[in-house]
């Protein structure tokens, strides 16, 4: 139980355009749902929070304008990159949390690379 | 607030030999600490966590931790090292259900015949 998918797993973009990226709990309601970003060999670093049918919460320093993040239903969520550039590219990590549990479910991450 | 730290970001064993991975946290209230694990270019799976229930916990893959109070640790052990066990560890503390973990840097196990 608690499975966490995230589609795409790979994309490769042009500099200025936007990917969306979504998250979906698969087996468990989420109530809130994490995005979180990895640089190569380094820790998560928490990007946002989202509780479903409320704005997300930014972490400090990051952009909500760039950052778009979506969580309409209780098994999705969406980080949409827009006007991607290359200091983007990034490993791309969601989580989700459902009612009856205290446990972070990780999706499977998906690499963003901006050419 | 709360933190962890992990000491030693990469360790090596032989196969067969003890792992120890350490995690110390520090938090103004009762945490609730994990332990997870990364493959390359994937995402985090949980190994284990502690609640507030019994003080060792045992997780997948015969990996095993125990929150020790008195000296704020819940270091990561299994008995005997497989290669399948060469991965990314992360150690992670929150304050309570659906509120934000916080990561330690991670520690590289690499297992070694």
């Amino acid at each position: 139980g608690a499975v966490v998918s995230q589609h795409p797993s790979r994309v490769i973009c042009k500099s200025g355009t936007s990917v969306k990226i979504e998250c979906r709990s698969l087996d468990f309601q989420a109530t809130t749902m994490f995005w979180y970003r990895q640089f190569p060999k380094q820790s998560l670093m928490l990007m946002a929070t989202s509780n479903e049918g409320s704005k997300a919460t930014y972490e400090q320093g990051v952009e909500k304008d760039k950052f778009l993040i979506n969580h309409a239903s209780l098994t999705l969520s969406t980080l949409t990159v827009t006007s991607a550039h290359p200091e983007d590219s990034s490993f791309y990590i969601c989580s989700g949390v459902g009612r009856a549990t205290d446990t972070q479910y990780f999706g499977p991450g998906t690499r963003l690379t901006v050419l | 607030a709360q933190s962890v730290t992990q000491l030693g970001s990469h360790v090596s064993v032989s196969e067969g030999a003890l792992v120890l991975l350490r995690c110390n946290y520090s938090s103004s209230v009762p945490p609730y600490l994990f332990w997870y694990v990364q493959y390359p270019n994937q995402g985090l799976q949980l190994l284990l966590k502690y609640t507030s229930a019994a003080t060792l916990v045992k997780g997948i893959n015969g990996f095993e931790a125990e929150f020790k109070k008195s000296e704020t640790s819940f270091h990561l052990t299994k008995p005997s090292a497989h290669m399948s066990d060469a991965a990314e560890y992360f150690c992670a503390v929150t304050t309570g259900g659906g509120n934000k973990l916080t990561f330690g840097t991670g520690t590289q196990l690499k297992v070694e015949l």
